[in-house]
């Protein structure tokens, strides 16, 4: 157990709707990502937050995503206007201190239809 | 830009035939190499960070050395319970942020 919970871990949506993930890391993972990872593919990352500030943004990202993580502990994820493409397991990743080292949630599926 | 490359992509072991994993990389300054395992439809299991070449971790029967263009994940003795996809990232010396650039794995399968 990683200490990383992700919620739901399926979500089926049409498309066009909006959509929101939570991801709630233990409470020494001042450091939190958000990749995305299709069949066959390793993760890309999205995001990065060091505390509440986010600090790194993919090219990936575009304005449909907005990530948050407000007081610096769990952190949300949300698509507006989904796509088929958008498609994927969406995944969390916790890091602690000034290791290295990021621990990973279970992921979220999304499946636009 | 920064590149990992993974191989094989796919790797199919008789129960107990020792093999290794490749991931090659390209980075413009390395903080860390990691190894992870996943399962399917699961999130990638931590396994190993290597920061020097030269460096070497074990983990039952895993083993993960590194040298300054590559990284190998040794598997000895395997059992069908290491059947997974094995993910190579590297995490590079940046003024912030500190992501990962994954490779895109080796399935692994360990026939009984």
């Amino acid at each position: 157990d990683t200490g990383v919970s992700q919620d739901p871990r399926h979500k089926i949506t049409k498309r066009g709707q909006n959509v929101t993930f939570r991801c709630d890391p233990i409470s020494e993972h001042n450091r939190l990502y958000w990749y995305r990872q299709t069949l066959g593919q390793g993760p890309e990352f999205l995001t990065y937050f060091q505390n509440e500030a986010q600090l790194e943004k993919s090219r990936l990202l575009s304005d449909r995503f907005s990530a948050e993580r407000p007081k610096g502990s769990f952190s949300t994820l949300e698509i507006q206007r989904t796509e088929q493409g958008d498609s994927a397991m969406y995944l969390c990743a916790g890091g602690q201190g000034a290791t290295t080292e990021a621990f990973f949630g279970q992921g979220t599926r999304l499946t636009v239809v | 830009e920064d590149q990992v490359t993974q191989s094989p992509e796919a790797l199919r072991l008789q129960e107990g035939e020792s093999s290794s994993l490749n991931c090659s990389y390209t980075v413009s300054g390395l903080r860390g190499l990691f190894w992870y395992r996943q399962d399917p439809g699961k999130g990638p299991e931590f396994l190993f960070t290597l920061y020097s070449a030269g460096e070497e971790k074990e983990k039952e029967r895993l083993k993960a050395t590194l040298t300054k263009k590559e990284s190998f994940l040794h598997i000895t003795a395997p059992k069908p319970e290491d059947s997974a996809t094995y993910l190579c990232a590297v995490q590079v010396i940046q003024t912030s942020g500190s992501r990962l650039t994954f490779g895109e794995g080796t399935q692994l399968t360990v026939n009984p």
